[in-house]
């Protein structure tokens, strides 16, 4: 069935610094990649997607790119500030070896960042 | 622009006792599915539901039931409450199944069972 491994945390950073959490998955086909960020006390929202190879996803500053070479769909951010404090979570949709079709899921990595 | 509402936000139950928890999509979305969320555990599917009146099992369905008498409602019941039920539920629906469809997420159920 289909995987996503995700950098664990807690990770913490000060206001400005460049954000790095890393997504590598196993997947059947060609599905879309995902990152959703859960604010605190809240439920997941979509922050942004790629739907192909060498796509990029971008959405309030932040950005990933679909590397279908290395399986991986790393989130970046140039610059966080303290309201992107939150988790994020990778995930595609697929299949799981029993068949059933589902969003695979990161465990996500919690982020703080401090002023 | 309701998206997806879970009903109740909060709640406390006794070891033993049974209850419903609410899930409402007004997008008329095909596929609905229930997530537990514990720490260091991510998102564990519990039960899907590809279309009215059509459920199945996904990785951690044991002491959960769930029906879909509509396109709109996707109720996930406990039904004899455990200590390992505590957790937070997240329903959430997609317009359908596939690769490339988004998931629509509610605000999430916090239950905690003693």
């Amino acid at each position: 069935g289909d995987s996503v491994t995700q950098m664990e945390g807690p990770v913490t950073l000060s206001e400005e610094a460049f954000l790095t959490i890393n997504c590598t998955y196993t997947a059947t086909g060609y599905p879309s990649l995902f990152w959703y960020v859960q604010y605190p006390g809240e439920g997941l929202q979509l922050l942004l997607k790629a739907t192909k190879a060498d796509d990029k996803g971008s959405n309030k500053g932040f950005e990933a790119t679909y590397r279908k070479e290395t399986t991986s769909f790393h989130l970046e951010k140039g610059s966080v500030q303290v309201s992107d404090s939150a988790v994020y979570f990778c995930a595609l949709p697929g299949y799981s070896g029993a068949g059933s079709y589902q969003l695979t899921f990161g465990k996500g990595t919690k982020l703080s960042v401090i002023p | 622009n309701a998206g997806v509402t879970q009903t109740p936000k909060f709640q406390v139950l006794k070891t033993g006792q049974s209850m419903t928890l609410q899930c409402a999509q007004d997008m008329n979305h095909e596929y609905m599915s229930w997530y537990r969320q514990d720490p260091g555990m991510g998102l564990r599917l519990i039960h899907y539901s590809v279309g009215a009146g059509i459920t199945d099992q996904g990785e951690v369905p044991n002491g959960y039931n769930v029906s879909r008498s509509t396109t709109e409602d996707f109720p996930l019941r406990l039904l004899s409450a455990a200590p390992s039920q505590t957790s937070v539920y997240f329903c959430a629906s997609t317009l359908r199944t596939g690769l490339n469809t988004e998931a629509f997420f509610g605000q999430g159920t916090r239950l905690t069972v003693v």
